[in-house]
């Protein structure tokens, strides 16, 4: 048990549909991302959010939509999505947002998507 | 820019030593992680370096060299609940940037 939380574990799309995916902390973080893990391939960053704010959006389709209503919550708003963009996706919070100086990221189980 | 490499797969026996190497070429450095991630699991931490040399933490250790962009993870002692998939990451660019390598699965064999 990491202490992040991801609903649901798999998820199966058509192209038209809308569907969400949610996360949540229960570590008292800061920051949230979210990732991509498609096989073999390394994990992507997608968002991250610092006190509810968005600072980073890796230049992601806008078919993929993430809300962070408080610390403790993130979601991502999916519609229209391709077949391509089935994967792992990966949620992970930090005490703060400096990962990249020694703030070790927790994450959840992920959900595992297919897009048909 | 930004690259990460480690292999691809490797194997071992059951109390033996394995080291898996990871190399890098990023515009920034603020540190270099260690993940391990179990299939169907989260990925979870290991380890941090940001100084050049080895750190141990039990049965791992790990080692920078960041004149060389090289750092290893080393597991001695494998255990069979040692088989999962370690991901080398680096801190690149300042605030939130991670930056992960593929993954390296290894299987242990009794």
């Amino acid at each position: 048990e990491t202490g992040v939380t991801q609903t649901p574990r798999h998820l199966v799309m058509g192209m038209t549909n809308k569907k969400s995916l949610k996360c949540e902390q229960h570590l008292g973080h800061n920051a949230m991302y979210w990732y991509k893990q498609s096989a073999k391939k390394p994990l992507e960053l997608m968002f991250v959010y610092n006190f509810k704010e968005q600072t980073e959006n890796n230049s992601v389709p806008s078919r993929f939509s993430p809300e962070c209503p408080n610390s403790s919550h993130l979601f991502l708003h999916l519609h229209t999505l391709q077949p391509e963009d089935s994967a792992l996706y990966l949620c992970a919070s930090s005490q703060d947002g400096e990962t990249g100086r020694g703030g070790k990221l927790f994450f959840g189980s992920g959900t595992q998507l297919s897009v048909l | 820019g930004q690259n990460i490499d480690q292999p691809t797969e490797m194997t071992a026996t059951e109390g033996a030593i394995v080291q898996i190497n990871c190399t890098y070429q990023t515009s920034g450095f603020n540190g270099l992680f260690w993940y391990q991630q179990h299939a169907g699991e989260a990925p979870t931490f290991l380890s941090y370096n940001v100084l050049d040399g080895l750190e141990e933490k039990g049965r791992f250790s790990s080692f920078l060299s960041r004149s060389k962009g090289y750092s290893y993870l080393l597991l001695k002692e494998l255990q069979m609940k040692d088989s999962a998939s370690y991901l080398c990451a680096v801190g690149s660019g300042g605030y939130n940037k991670l930056i992960f390598g593929a993954g390296t699965r290894l299987a242990v064999h009794p």
